[in-house]
C-alpha cells in the first residue's frame, strides 16, 4: 500500500516551457486535491476533485490545468511555466467519513522556473 | 486575507519540556480543526484533530485545545523529543466542506 505517489521528485523548467505533475493514489478515495507550498504562505489549495469526472478551482489556479483520469489519478498541468510558479507541489487524497476531513499527502514536486 | 493564521513562525523548546503551538482562525464557519506535522522533504502527515463540538482532544503526547469564543486552538506536546522538531501546519474546514485552509506553518526545534 503506497498511499499517495507523485512524479517528478524534482524538475526544473525554463520559462514557457510546459509539464505534468502525475499523482497516483491505491487507498481507493473519492478526493484529490493539488497545493503548493511556498515560504511563509502554508499550504494553498490549487485545484481540488471532489469525485471522478469533477474538478474545482481552488485558491490559486491561474496557469494550473487539472485532470482527474480516473478514481486514482489526479494531474496537474502547467502549460506555460513562469518563475512564480517556482514552489513545492503537493497532491492529497481524502475519503470524508461524515466527521473526518483527513488528507494524505504525497512527498512533493520540487519545482524550479528559470 | 489569512482566515488560518500561525502567528510564530519559528520555536525552540528543551526536550523534555511542553512544547505550544498557537493557531488563530477568523471563520466562524469552521468547524473542524487539524494539525499536520511535516519532516524536510516530505509530505505533511496528520497528527491529530479536533471537532468544534469539543474543546480538547489527547492523543499520547499530544493535546489540542479549541476555544471557540476566541477562535483559537493550541497543540500542546508533552515531554518534547528531538524527533518533534518539524513545521507544524494548523488547518481547518467548514461545515459539509473537504477544503482545508491551512496556517503558515510554525517550525519546532527541540534541543537535547
Amino acid at each position: 500500500n503506497a498511499g499517495v505517489t507523485q512524479t517528478p521528485k524534482f524538475q526544473v523548467l525554463k520559462t514557457g516551457q510546459s509539464m505534468t505533475l502525475q499523482c497516483a493514489q491505491d487507498m481507493n478515495h473519492n478526493s484529490m486535491y493539488w497545493y503548493r507550498q511556498d515560504p511563509g504562505m502554508g499550504l494553498r489549495l490549487i485545484y481540488y476533485s471532489a469525485s471522478e469526472g469533477t474538478t474545482d478551482k481552488g485558491e490559486v489556479p491561474n496557469g494550473y490545468n487539472v485532470s482527474r483520469l480516473n478514481k486514482r489519478e489526479f494531474s496537474l498541468r502547467l502549460e506555460s511555466a513562469a518563475p512564480s510558479q517556482t514552489s513545492v507541489y503537493f497532491c492529497a487524497s481524502s475519503d470524508e467519513p461524515r466527521g473526518s476531513y483527513e488528507q494524505y499527502f504525497g512527498p512533493g514536486t520540487r519545482l524550479t522556473v528559470t | 486575507d489569512q482566515q488560518v493564521k500561525q502567528n510564530s513562525p519559528s520555536l525552540s523548546v528543551q526536550e523534555g519540556r511542553i512544547s505550544i503551538l498557537n493557531c488563530d482562525y477568523t471563520n466562524s464557519m469552521f468547524d473542524y480543526f487539524l494539525w499536520y506535522k511535516k519532516y524536510p522533504a516530505e509530505g505533511p502527515t496528520f497528527l491529530i484533530s479536533i471537532s468544534s463540538i469539543k474543546d480538547k482532544n489527547e492523543d499520547g503526547r499530544f493535546t489540542v485545545f479549541l476555544n471557540k469564543s476566541a477562535k483559537h486552538l493550541s497543540l500542546h506536546i508533552v515531554p518534547s523529543q528531538p524527533g518533534d522538531s518539524a513545521v507544524y501546519f494548523c488547518a481547518a474546514s467548514a461545515r459539509y466542506g473537504n477544503k482545508l485552509v491551512f496556517g503558515a506553518g510554525t517550525i519546532l526545534r527541540v534541543k537535547s
